[in-house]
């Protein structure tokens, strides 16, 4: 079976430009995470879909993140613009449900210039 | 508020036990869990262990759970060079499945 999937793996973009994560959860896992790593730091939670329903962004900064989950399967993760400060790995996470194993995925680094 | 915290670096020799540690300060933790972060890789789920519990053993791992001083460590007997890696404790507590990390503890294994 196959894992979380996420593209691109690496990402590298000038400040003030767009950029966007894509996320692929295991089959049949209905919650989906999106979480931020920074540099010698544990990873902290960004977004939380159930189904296709965010039931907790409070920790997504609005004015330039967005996230959806459309059809409660692939998810996107977008930043716009990106600042220097993004520079992060962004993981993305899935499980079959509220309080299960969450699996990650490799995750996906960005650096902005 | 929901705080872990890990000591950042652990070096030991390769069969010797290496002992990783752990505190936190939310009494309502219900599961405590502990991943590892290879180079490059995502996290993968170690071990956990529910918050009733005092100890859990999985092969050669160990985890010891003191829930009146809120400490959580890991054991890993006959440390392996392949054991070298970012080992993450986390906790979840109450309704929500919201996982918060510790910073990492990165176990360097020697020969």
């Amino acid at each position: 079976e196959a894992g979380v999937v996420q593209s691109p793996r690496y990402k590298i973009i000038e400040k003030k430009q767009p950029v966007a994560f894509w996320c692929n959860p295991i089959s049949g896992h209905n919650t989906l995470y999106w979480y931020l790593q920074n540099l010698g730091q544990g990873p902290e939670l960004l977004i939380r879909y159930e189904n296709e329903e965010a039931v907790d962004d409070s920790q997504l900064p609005k004015d330039r993140f967005s996230a959806e989950r459309l059809k409660g399967v692939d998810s996107t993760l977008k930043i716009q613009p990106a600042e220097l400060g993004d520079s992060a790995v962004y993981l993305c996470a899935s499980s079959p449900g509220l309080r299960s194993e969450q699996f990650f995925g490799p995750g996906t680094r960005l650096t902005v210039l | 508020g929901e705080d872990v915290e890990q000591s950042l670096f652990l070096s030991v020799r390769e069969g010797d036990s290496s002992v990783i540690n752990c505190t936190y300060t939310d009494s309502s933790s219900t599961y405590l869990y502990w991943y590892k972060q290879e180079p490059g890789a995502g996290l993968q789920l170690l071990t956990y262990i529910f918050s009733n519990m005092d100890m859990k053993q999985d092969q050669r791992l160990t985890v010891l759970l003191n829930k009146k001083d809120k400490h959580l460590s890991l054991r890993i007997a006959d440390t392996q060079t392949g054991d070298s890696a970012i080992y993450f404790c986390a906790e979840i507590t109450g309704t929500a499945s919201k996982l918060t990390f510790g910073t990492g503890t990165r176990l360097q294994v020697t020969l």
